[in-house]
């Protein structure tokens, strides 16, 4: 496809579970980024992967939050043992490569409602 | 560490009346500025960025460092402006790539 793909784009779970948010990239882009967009708190930068390694893990909230991305292409966002306050729009961004400052292209998020 | 402040949550204007969008900024050095708006089921999309210094859809942004501001301006709005504005902030030159840091964002409504 021609942007950024995520899935799922809505995910409801229950406290306590795990949940996996996907995210592939504009082909060619080097550059991956996961931000969570909350009711009143505006984006919030989670972590940024330039290739498959995160030089800037600094925005994930606590250790339940994890990411990867292999291939330089898909990344996955983990979040064990949800809690409510998880509850969000999860936003995942490419750019090509990491100096494109600014220059962004985001997908359609993935909604996650724990309950 | 930078911070973006949008100091409106919610914005109402008439079709054809001007329309500011506020936004400040805190960062110790030099930083790259940018707007980007989410229309109503689409995707965040960059708007524009203030070392372009061009107009887009009729929206101009002036990087103020004195004031520290960078706020969004269209002389006469339209419907089709109705929509969620973020300011966005990236140190120049720096080594967060990409890190932008937005501000809360604020949606805009033009009433026909």
């Amino acid at each position: 496809g021609a942007g950024v793909s995520q899935s799922p784009s809505n995910k409801v779970t229950e406290k306590g579970k795990d949940v996996e948010l996907r995210c592939d990239p504009i082909s060619g882009h080097t550059a991956l980024y996961w931000y969570r967009q909350s009711l009143g708190q505006g984006l919030e930068f989670l972590i940024y992967f330039q290739g498959n390694s995160a030089p800037d893990k600094s925005g994930l909230p606590s250790d339940r939050f994890s990411a990867e991305r292999t291939g330089g292409s898909v990344s996955t966002l983990t979040i064990q043992r949800t809690q409510q306050e998880d509850s969000a729009v999860y936003l995942c961004a490419s750019s090509f490569r990491a100096g494109d400052t600014g220059e962004l292209f985001f997908g359609e998020g993935s909604r996650l409602t724990v309950l | 560490a930078q911070r973006v402040t949008q100091p409106e949550k919610l914005l109402s204007v008439f079709k054809g009346a001007p329309v500011e969008l506020k936004c400040n900024y805190s960062y110790s050095g030099s930083p790259e500025l940018f707007w980007y708006v989410q229309y109503s089921r689409q995707r965040l999309q960059l708007l524009l960025r203030h070392i372009s210094r061009e107009s887009i859809k009729g929206f101009t942004a002036d990087l103020n460092k004195g004031e520290t501001s960078f706020h969004l301006k269209k002389p006469f709005a339209q419907e089709e402006d109705s929509a969620m504005y973020y300011c966005a902030l990236v140190p120049a030159g720096g080594t967060s790539y990409g890190k932008l840091t937005f501000g809360q964002g604020t949606i805009l409504t033009v009433h026909p």
